[in-house]
């Protein structure tokens, strides 16, 4: 496709709910990096792919949260057990090189999980 | 640690000016700018990268003070489209080891009326 998809766009689960977000990269777009976003605040780092390998997981608030980019393409984010504070934006990204010097990043339209 | 943007927000009529900017405790190597509306994807507006700086759009030009670990964002004559949330992304890690995870602002909301 023309950009990065994501879905589902929204998302309610019940408290204890495990949930799957999925992100379509640009094809051909090496990095993939999925960001957090709460309400009013500016997107916070969750982790990032460099084709099939997770080379960055720093970002992940706890061991319920788990993505998983298997043939380099697609890009899974998975949460176990939802919690109320994960409600957020999950937004996706990617970009065509593994480098940022000069490398633009592009950024889904984010899929809204609210956790009841 | 986040880089700090200021002003929070703007409200402008049609054709006036605007500077936001974005400043950071660490040195940096490279700025993002980026524009979010409601319920859409952050839009890249342009890069600036140490010791240079790339244009994205007409009329909205940036400058990076790698000194003062700052950038700028200017927009001039703003249309109604401008109106959004601007966020500066920054990346701290050197060309070489850089692969693009960016550190976000809290963003700048920026509101033009006719």
């Amino acid at each position: 496709g023309a950009g990065v998809s994501q879905s589902p766009r929204y998302k309610v689960a019940k408290r204890g709910q495990d949930v799957a977000l999925r992100c379509d990269p640009i094809s051909g777009h090496v990095s993939l990096f999925w960001y957090q976003q709460a309400l009013g605040q500016g997107p916070e780092f969750l982790t990032y792919f460099q084709n099939e390998a997770q080379l960055d997981k720093s970002g992940l608030p706890s061991d319920r949260f788990f993505a998983e980019r298997p043939e380099g393409s697609v890009s899974t984010l998975k949460i176990q057990r939802t919690q109320q504070e994960d409600s957020a934006v999950y937004l996706c990204a990617s970009s065509p090189r593994s480098g940022a010097a000069g490398n633009t990043i592009y950024f889904g339209e984010g899929s809204w999980l609210t956790v009841v | 640690q986040q880089p700090v943007q200021s002003p929070q927000a703007v409200i402008l009529r049609e054709g006036e000016d605007a500077v936001i900017n974005c400043s950071s405790s660490k040195a940096l190597y490279s700025v993002h700018w980026y524009r979010q509306k409601h319920g859409e994807a952050p839009v890249f507006l342009m890069i600036l990268l140490k010791g240079g700086e790339q244009k994205g759009h007409d009329k909205i030009s940036a400058s990076f003070n790698e000194k003062k670990q700052q950038s700028s964002l200017y927009l001039t004559a703003s249309q109604l489209s401008y109106s959004g949330t601007y966020f500066c992304g920054t990346d701290r890690n050197a060309g070489g080891t850089s692969y693009g995870k960016l550190t976000f602002g809290q963003g700048t909301i920026l509101t033009v009326h006719p």
